[in-house]
């Protein structure tokens, strides 16, 4: 399985955009990236997917790299609802389970 | 709110007992998937259904086992309850065979003692 790198902590100011990187340099080309956030001990909320061309839904956008190697998560105006941990998970081709690694727990402060 | 539901939300036992985690999935989801997180494990994934039938077997021990019935409503059964085991079970389903997104339930915090 391919494994995604994360950091582990980010901040950001109510209102501004986060960026959230994600290292994934060993994805096979059929193999998708997708996100998903956890907030307190909820149950994980898919956020958005991708395969090679960039995202964007009415919760985030993702901007994936031409060689595919990483990627960014993008909440463009975030909000103290958006503190969480956010997980980039690559999905394995021939099963469908998903994988989740450490996250980055991003806090947004007023 | 997802569409999933898991009962109990809560759940406290003794070492060696035996519980069952019961999750509905959303309506028409086929796929039925159970996740185990805990403080020093994180979010880990241990088994899937499809329509009935055993899809994906993650890191689940063999105290555990589960199952999915004709209505598509799962079970996960946790036998010779360990200290351990304590954690959050959740449930997921999704509509086709797992490429598009899962949606999660609230989860079943089990607490061990």
């Amino acid at each position: 399985d391919a494994k995604t790198t994360q950091p582990p902590s980010m901040d950001c100011a109510e209102g501004r955009a986060a960026n959230l990187p994600c290292n994934h340099s060993t994805i096979s080309g059929n193999e998708y990236v997708y996100w998903y956030r956890q907030i307190h001990s909820q149950g994980p909320q898919y956020i958005i997917h991708g395969l090679k061309n960039n995202e964007t839904n009415e919760m985030a956008s993702l901007i994936i790299t031409e060689d595919r190697k990483s990627s960014t998560l993008i909440l463009p105006h975030a909000t103290l609802r958006d503190t969480a941990v956010y997980y980039c998970i690559v999905r394995v081709d021939h099963t469908d389970k998903l994988i989740f690694g450490t996250g980055t727990r991003l806090q947004v402060f007023p | 709110d997802s569409g999933v539901t898991q009962t109990p939300k809560h759940l406290i036992t003794a070492t060696g007992q035996r519980v069952t985690l019961r999750c509905s999935p959303r309506s028409g989801d086929l796929s039925v998937y159970w996740y185990q997180q805990s403080l020093d494990q994180g979010l880990q994934f241990l088994i899937q259904y499809y329509n009935g039938e055993e899809r994906a077997k993650g890191n689940i021990l063999e105290r555990f086992s589960a199952q999915q019935f004709p209505d598509l409503h799962s079970e996960l059964n946790l036998s010779s309850l360990e200290l351990g085991d304590s954690a959050l079970y959740f449930c997921a389903s999704s509509e086709d065979r797992g490429l598009g997104e899962q949606y999660f339930g609230p989860g079943t915090r089990l607490t061990v003692t």
